[in-house]
């Protein structure tokens, strides 16, 4: 059974840098052809993808915020983390992780989300 | 890849057929999936591949489309598919439509 759970610091100011953490469990990254992303919500840009760390640690990013995001994966304890630095209030959003489907472009399994408010 | 999804907001009886359309920038090449999102909940993944069904999706829930413009159809609306449904590309990029809210009328 596939399950993904995000964890964050729920309340961060302004020019802060998120932590992220994903602890996953059902599959392994370093499994070849695994993936997962991060993906956030807010009420006023909707559901944005903003990064995907690969199997054998290829990295890609969303081109509007790539010089702000990094992902990285611990293989070994089951996690993907994402760090944004220089949060602003327009990054207030759920954020969640989810798993890429094996070989395929969409995701099927999400984690419930974590819900992130950048306020000063 | 921008994606259109319409109508923003649709209401219909239980027992309706409906149909949410979502429109892209460019060819999808049929590289669009549809998701369900319940008020509080993450999304659920309902269609892959413009007309696959997700194992476990009630065969109520149907896709269709190719080029730019497709289309997901809920053969017989029942009062737990109230939700908001995006659609999401990833022939050229990622991106996620802006949503169609179902309501019960």
């Amino acid at each position: 059974q596939v399950t993904l759970k995000e964890s964050g610091p729920g309340i961060l100011q302004p020019s802060q840098t998120l932590s992220l953490t994903c602890s996953f469990s059902g599959f392994s990254l370093s499994t070849y052809g695994m993936c997962v992303g991060w993906i956030r919500q807010s009420s006023g840009k909707g559901l944005e993808w903003l990064a995907n760390i690969w199997w054998n640690d290829d990295k890609y990013y969303n081109p509007s915020l790539k010089n702000r995001l990094t992902i990285s994966k611990d293989t070994s304890n089951n996690q993907a983390f994402l760090k944004i630095t220089n949060m602003d209030t327009a990054d207030t959003a759920t954020y969640y992780c989810a798993r890429r489907a094996p070989g395929q472009g969409y995701f099927d399994y999400w984690g419930q989300g974590v819900m992130v408010t950048v306020s000063s | 890849i921008q994606l259109t999804q319409s109508p923003s907001l649709l209401s219909a009886s239980v027992g309706d057929r409906v149909t949410l359309s979502c429109k892209g920038s460019q060819n999808i090449n049929n590289y669009l999936a549809w998701y369900q999102q319940k008020l509080g909940e993450a999304p659920k993944l309902l269609i892959y591949n413009t007309n696959s069904l997700q194992t476990g999706i009630p065969s109520r829930f149907s896709g269709s489309g190719s080029g730019t413009d497709y289309t997901l159809t809920i053969s017989s609306l029942q009062p737990e598919d109230v939700a908001t449904y995006f659609c999401y590309q990833y022939n050229n990029g990622l991106t996620f439509g802006s949503g169609t809210k179902l309501e019960i009328k």
